[in-house]
């Protein structure tokens, strides 16, 4: 299996403009998390899935922030629109049904200019 | 409610010296216990876990057990190298948690020739 796949690596963007994080999971997994982590607050979980189902969002620091999951292969992670504090680095990670090991992808380095 | 406290960094050593990084969890019930590294530009790899009290983890010459008395998991190795370089963070999954990851702040080692 290739892993937890992440695209694109790298994005900037201009503040106001939307973005769009992509994960697609180790096949077979069904949890899924979004990350975010910042020199200043480390890593913060945002939203997981169970089975496609959001679980819990109160990670998600604010309305701008959006997370889908359409099937148990593919999940997407948006701001709308971006600031420039929300330059991170946004990583996915997928458990399989037995757990607990966490599967991370490479990230993707968001800057918001 | 659920936390981890590691060591804060950075952690300077010189090759072959002794590694020792304190982490200790609050949590309740039985969580699984974790050690996740970083290297520079990746995302977070396992390095070891333990799952029920008085486990030692261990992987590439490094090692923690789960110490419920303490509340602890501190990560050790006798001798390290310069290619140990890297970001460390301690982390659980509490009780009927769904798998969610709750890590430390991450403790960063620098090891020197």
């Amino acid at each position: 299996d290739a892993g937890v796949i992440q695209s694109p690596r790298h994005e900037v963007t201009e503040m106001g403009q939307e973005v769009t994080l992509r994960c697609k999971p180790i096949s077979g997994h069904n949890s899924l998390f979004w990350y975010r982590q910042t020199m200043m607050r480390g890593l913060e979980l945002l939203i997981y899935f169970n089975n496609n189902v959001p679980i819990d969002d109160s990670g998600m620091p604010e309305d701008r922030f959006s997370a889908k999951m359409p099937n148990a292969s593919f999940s997407t992670l948006k701001i709308q629109p971006s600031e420039p504090r929300d330059s991170a680095v946004y990583f996915c990670a997928s458990v399989g049904q037995g757990g607990p090991e966490a599967f991370f992808g490479q990230g993707t380095r968001l800057t918001v200019v | 409610g659920d936390s981890v406290t590691q060591m804060e960094g950075p952690v300077t050593l010189s090759e072959e010296a002794f590694l020792t990084i304190n982490c200790t969890y609050t949590a309740t019930g039985y969580p699984s216990l974790f050690w996740y590294v970083q290297y520079p530009g990746e995302g977070l790899q396992l390095l070891l876990k333990a799952t029920k009290a008085d486990d030692k983890g261990s992987n590439k010459g490094f090692e923690a057990t789960y110490r419920k008395e303490t509340t602890s998991f501190h990560l050790e190795k006798g001798s390290v190298q310069v290619s140990d370089s890297a970001v460390y963070f301690c982390a659980f999954t509490p009780s009927g948690g769904y798998n969610k990851l709750i890590f430390g702040a991450g403790t960063r080692l620098a090891v020197h020739p």
